[in-house]
This record gives structure tokens, sequence and C-alpha cells, in this order.
């Protein structure tokens, strides 16, 4: 059974603060995914990774910056959180080759 | 840039009523398509998928899909729902190594 696990369920962070949100997957995808998720708006993508080292960035990267020093973790970082950055955030991870996407729990972040 | 549209916000239902949420996509090449599920305070799982051959796709509890290649368009049904189908519901396409979501259609099914 795939599992994909955040660090944390729930996060509360003062304005201008640096965040991590982690994430790490146990089925050797070569692909892992950051979204935001807000009401009405569904999913957006934030970055990808193919690989070890490497990061594309997505939809809605301004902001936002990732790490992926180990094919397992895949990082998102916001280097000074701001309001607007009240989300709930989504970490995926997939096969190369079968598209499908494995989600983890989410981190409901709040910044004030 | 891929965009999904799902024509509603949100549904509410009797149990027993059929449900059929509607899904369309704007890239007229080879898709790769999705519906995910979210219920209730758990992840996003899959439902069912689409990648080629027949256009019409089962997937978990009950559900399916069909696509529709001239209408750029992949709707889920079911033909009865239940209580414990409440849910909000992701249409995705997967295109240019990237999925694009819908925003997602909330399905509230009355006892």
């Amino acid at each position: 059974d795939v599992k994909v696990t955040q660090s944390s369920r729930y996060l509360v962070k003062r304005t201008g603060e640096k965040v991590f949100l982690e994430c790490v997957q146990d089925m050797d995808h070569e692909n892992m995914f950051w979204y935001r998720q807000d009401p009405g708006l569904g999913l957006r993508l934030i970055y990808f990774s193919y690989d070890v080292k490497m990061k594309e960035k997505g939809d809605i990267p301004e902001g936002y910056s990732v790490s992926r020093e180990k094919k397992e973790r895949f990082s998102l970082i916001l280097e000074s959180a701001s309001t607007n950055q009240t989300s709930m955030y989504l970490c995926a991870s997939s096969f190369s080759e079968t598209y499908e996407q494995y989600f983890g729990p989410g981190t409901r972040l709040t910044v004030t | 840039a891929q965009s999904v549209s799902q024509h509603n916000h949100h549904v509410i239902l009797s149990e027993a009523a059929s449900l059929e949420l509607g899904c369309n996509y704007s890239y007229g090449g080879t898709v790769n398509l999705f519906w995910y599920v979210q219920y209730p305070g758990q992840h996003l799982q899959l439902l069912l998928k689409y990648f080629s051959g027949d256009p019409l796709v089962k997937g978990i509890k009950g559900f399916e899909a069909e696509f529709i290649k001239s209408k750029f368009s992949f709707n889920l049904r079911k033909p009865s729902v239940q209580w414990s189908d409440t849910a909000e519901y992701f249409c995705a396409v997967f295109n240019d190594y990237k999925l694009s979501f819908g925003a997602g259609t909330t399905v509230t099914v009355r006892a």
C-alpha cells in the first residue's frame, strides 16, 4: 500500500516566518508534487520533481521553493510566509510510467 | 495551459438518486483522464482513470465515467448514490507531465 506522509496536519505561522513542509513517500516513486487546495479553485500545482535534485515550476510557484535531496523526500519552503499563503497543502507522488498520483493527508497552514 | 471545467459546484441528492458530474477539458491531443474523490476528513484518492481503449471506464464503489473525445468530456456517473458518497469530486487531466484539476464538485447525499 502506497504511503505518502506529510510532517504536520495543522500549522500556524506568523507573517514573515520561514516555513518548511515535508513530504515522504515509501514507494520509490520518481515523481513528487506539491499542490495547494483552495475552495472553488481545486488543486493548483506549485512545484514538481522528476528526480533527486531536479525541480520544475508548476502553475503558481511564486513565493515558494522546493528541495529534493533524497528520492523519498520532497520539501516545500515558504521563504517569507504571507497571509495569502494560508491554504491546504497537498503532496503527491507517482511512478513516471503510470501518471497516477498518490496523495498525502495534507497540511492545513494558517499564516497570521 | 490545460484547463479543466467542472460544471457543478455543489450537488445535493437523495439516496438512490442517480448522479452525473460533468467535466470538460481544453486540450485536443492525447490526454490521460482521472476522477479523484475526497471524503470528509480523508485524503484524495483515485476513483477511476482513462488512458486508452474502451471509453467507458469503471471505477471503485460503483462509479463509471465516459470519455467522449469529440466533446472533450469525461463525465462521472453513478446510477444510485448512497449517503457514504458524500464527498468532493475532482476531475483531472494529465498532459505535458502535469495533472490539471478542476475546481471540484461537492456532492451531498441526504439520507
